[in-house]
């Protein structure tokens, strides 16, 4: 089993749905955990932290369910720049080493 | 947060040369990272970058093919050795602090013929 798996989709959705992601992880000494976006043909970029109490960041919503292993992402109100690949990172205690889940793509059609 | 500059941001090679990719953070960074991304597939760590001493790589891959420094804090290079057209690929590098997170340089295009 994957360290961190997510569905790599793709999501097709209209502008002004919501959608969410979920990604799980194995390692339940799992301590910081975080959502990046990927543009086509760039590098990742930090979307948010995700908290134990949950985070928001506008139309975007962080949840981290630590007994079930798994964090998700919502996205409000979906734009066209909103496509992109969205992909779940987790760090390990021990190792301190990011683990990346493959990427979970999202279409935002008009 | 920590601004990462690579560079080459692509290049071209000929098979059996090598080439050296170089990162530089504009802050010092406790972790720096190595990874590789195919098209379509998510990052696949080769190594951790250790100030001062050796890299400690991941399950496929070696150093001699893949050597990395990281002489302080702020800097590290990755070396892709003997390059063959299954080198071809998307380097990405990446630091942070422990247990905060990773910030990433543009990524190098290699492209090997």
């Amino acid at each position: 089993r994957k360290e961190v798996e997510q569905d790599p989709g793709p999501f097709n959705v209209p502008e002004g749905a919501t959608v969410a992601f979920n990604c799980t992880y194995s390692n339940s000494a799992s301590q910081s955990f975080f959502w990046y976006r990927q543009d086509c043909r760039k590098e990742p970029k930090l979307l948010m932290s995700v908290y134990s109490s949950g985070n928001e960041d506008g139309r975007f919503t962080a949840q981290l369910n630590r007994a079930s292993q798994y964090i998700s992402l919502l996205i409000r109100d979906s734009k066209l720049s909103d496509s992109a690949t969205y992909l779940c990172v987790v760090n390990t205690g021990g190792s301190y080493i990011p683990t990346f889940g493959r990427g979970t793509s999202l279409i935002v059609h008009p | 947060s920590a601004v990462i500059s690579q560079k080459p941001s692509r290049d071209i090679c000929q098979r059996g040369t090598s080439l050296t990719i170089q990162c530089q953070v504009d802050s010092q960074v406790t972790m720096m990272f190595w990874y590789r991304q195919q098209p379509g597939q998510s990052l696949t760590l080769i190594a951790t970058a250790n100030q001062g001493s050796e890299a400690t790589y991941e399950s496929g891959f070696v150093i001699d093919k893949f050597p990395i420094s990281r002489p302080n804090l702020t800097f590290s290079t990755l070396t892709v050795s003997n390059m063959s057209p299954e080198d071809s690929s998307i380097y990405l590098c990446s630091g942070g602090q422990q247990f905060t997170e990773a910030f990433f340089g543009q990524g190098t295009r290699l492209t090997v013929v």
